[in-house]
């Protein structure tokens, strides 16, 4: 596609649930980021892939977060047992090669947790 | 680790004239990038310029330009004739290794 997309836009969730969020990356782009953003705030790193290896998930909250990425183009980004402290718009981004790159962005998932 | 830091919640400028966003950073990376990206209102994050820290020489790009200051551990944004759709959220950050950090944004009105 023309861009990184993901889906899905938005998303409601029990707390206690499991969600999964994928990302779409533009076709090509080696790296691929993960990004938290809370209203109101910034972007805050939550893990970098280069291909399908995940070499920096420093920035996971928690064990109850984890990303895949197998195939070294789309990602999935799992979080279990929802918080309404997880509730934020969880944005994905990949870049061609480096990851000093510029980063292309998705329009991000809005995650609800009620 | 990495920081950023931007002071200035809101700014705004009137159409047609020029305006300074400030960043400054923290960082203990020898090799480091330094960006500015734009969100727009319900829009995707874009990025507006990109500086390596190796170069003494600030980016440019159209009318956006840096005032890079290495030792202060400075990156300014200067957003020469202004225009209606340069209202955005600014975001200054940094990249090292594999880890990307954001400020906390300046909202940036444009006045007709």
């Amino acid at each position: 596609g023309a861009g990184v997309s993901q889906s899905p836009r938005y998303k409601v969730a029990k707390r206690g649930q499991d969600v999964a969020l994928r990302c779409d990356p533009i076709s090509g782009h080696v790296s691929l980021f993960w990004y938290q953003q809370a209203l109101g705030q910034g972007p805050e790193f939550l893990t970098y892939f280069q291909n399908e290896a995940q070499l920096d998930k420093s920035g996971l909250p928690s064990d109850r977060f984890f990303a895949e990425r197998p195939e070294g183009s789309v990602s999935t980004l799992k979080i279990q047992r929802t918080q309404q402290e997880d509730s934020a718009v969880y944005l994905c981004a990949s870049s061609f090669r480096d990851p000093q790159n510029e980063q292309f962005f998705g329009p991000g998932t809005r995650l609800t947790v009620l | 680790a990495q920081t950023v830091t931007q002071s200035q919640p809101e700014m705004s400028v009137q159409e047609a004239e020029t305006v300074t966003l400030s960043c400054t950073y923290d960082t203990s990376e020898s090799d480091y990038y330094l960006f500015w990206y734009k969100q727009p209102p319900s829009r995707q994050m874009i990025l507006v310029i990109r500086q390596e820290a190796y170069k003494q020489q600030n980016a440019t790009e159209n009318r956006f330009s840096v005032n890079f200051q290495k030792a202060a551990k400075s990156f300014s944004l200067k957003i020469s004739d202004s225009q209606l759709g340069d209202a955005a959220m600014y975001f200054c950050a940094i990249g090292g290794g594999n880890q990307f950090y954001f400020g906390t944004g300046t909202s940036l009105t444009v006045i007709p």
